[in-house]
């Protein structure tokens, strides 16, 4: 069974600091994807990558993929409040139109 | 990008009613996808509605309690029948899009709660 882990499951830091928020995933996956989700709202793409290695940014977010070690990492650079959100990972499974999303990492930037 | 129109978008339910949310693409798609969002939870597929044939349920979900219907390429339909509280989540429906159907997009939530 696919299972995709995220950790933190909660992040309270700084404005101005630096943090990562990891993706774990249990089998091989051809693609990964970020998002971020704001309470009340639905969810807002940020990332697809799609090859190992790839790493992508915009803005104070950096996103890399380690198919190898089935990893993705969601680097924060120097946080603002308005990156307060659910940030989600997910992943597709492998010769299906499935996709399972990780257990989200709830993000509280304080001022 | 595909732009998605879900309604409701809230409702509150009475329990032991039936309601169905309704999903509108701006696109002909293939697959429609159907999740659920529990409260302070992720999302969890509950079928794959593709056009002219019977939707696919995940486990733990039964047509019975979830029927979908698909009648063209831009449009679907979930009903949640025979609502409890524990039914209170938020229905999502999801398209694949993108220059190489790369991207998942999602509507904009129906946001169920039952009484």
């Amino acid at each position: 069974e696919l299972k995709v882990e995220q950790n933190p499951l909660f992040l309270s830091m700084q404005e101005g600091k630096n943090y990562t928020i990891y993706c774990n995933y249990s089998t091989t996956s051809d693609r990964l994807y970020w998002y971020r989700q704001d309470p009340g709202k639905s969810l807002e793409s940020l990332f697809v990558l799609l090859s190992n290695g790839a790493v992508k940014q915009e803005g104070r977010l950096m996103a890399s993929l380690d198919t190898k070690a089935r990893l993705s990492t969601l680097h924060i650079t120097a946080a603002v409040h308005d990156l307060s959100a659910t940030y989600f990972c997910a992943v597709d499974i492998p010769g299906t139109y499935k996709y399972i999303f990780g257990t989200g990492t709830r993000l509280k930037v304080l001022a | 990008s595909a732009v998605i129109s879900q309604k409701p978008s809230r409702d509150i339910c009475q329990r032991g009613t039936s309601l169905t949310i309704q999903c509108q693409v701006d696109s002909q798609v293939t697959m429609m996808f159907w999740y659920r969002q529990q409260p302070g939870q992720s999302l969890t597929l509950i079928a794959t509605a593709n056009q002219g044939s019977e939707a696919t349920y995940e486990s733990g979900f039964v047509i019975d309690k979830f029927p979908i219907s698909r009648p063209n390429l831009t449009f679907s339909t979930l009903t949640v029948s025979n609502m409890s509280p524990e039914d209170s989540s938020i229905y999502l429906c999801s398209v694949e899009g993108g220059r190489s159907g790369n991207t998942i997009y999602f509507g904009e939530g129906s946001w169920l709660t039952v009484v």
